[in-house]
């Protein structure tokens, strides 16, 4: 399974933009990316993917480097709701499922 | 329906017991998942089913037994814990890859297990 490596801890001021950085530089040509992130005590919560495309949602938008080595996640607008665990995930499908396999993340902090 | 839902949310259990942990999803995915979460760590992945078949299990020891029952139960039988499965337990669901759908897995809120 690919490796993805993330710093462990950010912090970033309310209402600026959060850029959540990712290194997966084993990544193979078929495994996505996908971002969750966990607030306390909550299950994980999706927040996008991506292949090798750029991506964009309500929620965040993905930056992949052309060579797929690592990739950005980006909150335009932090709020203190923001303030999570995020995690940077390679997608393996596998025997007809996802496997998620979760490195250690980054706590975000949005501060006021 | 686009959630998936654990009961209980809340179990303490002595190391004698047998209990069981349940999910429940009616978004027709055909993949369903246990991750087990330890205090400060990242989750990590015991069982995959996928069309009510055991597809994954990443070594986890026999004192937990997972069961599907159909395509939109999933069960985790507990029975001889030790104080250290203590966890947050998370079920999860998603399309099955061949399906096509790239769509996110989607986690449950969890199961919050004590062993005493």
């Amino acid at each position: 399974d690919a490796k993805t490596t993330q710093p462990p801890s950010m912090d970033c001021a309310e209402g600026r933009a959060a850029n959540l950085p990712c290194n997966h530089s084993t990544i193979s040509g078929n495994e996505y990316v996908y971002w969750y992130r966990q607030i306390h005590s909550q299950g994980p919560q999706y927040i996008i993917h991506g292949l090798k495309n750029n991506e964009t949602n309500e929620m965040a938008s993905l930056i992949i480097t052309e060579d797929r080595k690592s990739s950005t996640l980006i909150l335009p607008h932090a709020t203190l709701r923001d303030t999570a665990v995020y995690y940077c995930i390679v997608r393996v499908a596998i025997q007809g499922a996802q496997k998620l396999v979760f490195g250690q993340g980054t706590r975000l902090t949005i501060n006021p | 329906d686009t959630e998936v839902t654990q009961t209980p949310k809340h179990l303490v259990m002595g190391m004698t017991n047998k209990k069981s942990l349940k999910c429940e999803q009616h978004m027709g995915h055909r993949a369903m998942y246990w991750y087990k979460q330890k205090a400060k760590k990242p989750p990590e992945l015991m069982f995959v089913y996928s069309y009510e078949k055991l597809s994954i299990n990443e070594s986890v020891p026999s004192r937990f037994s997972p069961e599907c029952p159909n395509s939109s139960l999933l069960n985790l039988h507990l029975h001889a814990l030790q104080p250290e499965d203590s966890a947050l337990y998370l079920c999860a669901s998603s399309q099955a890859s061949g399906q096509g759908g790239l769509a996110g897995t989607l986690f449950g809120e969890g199961s919050r297990l004590t062993v005493l």
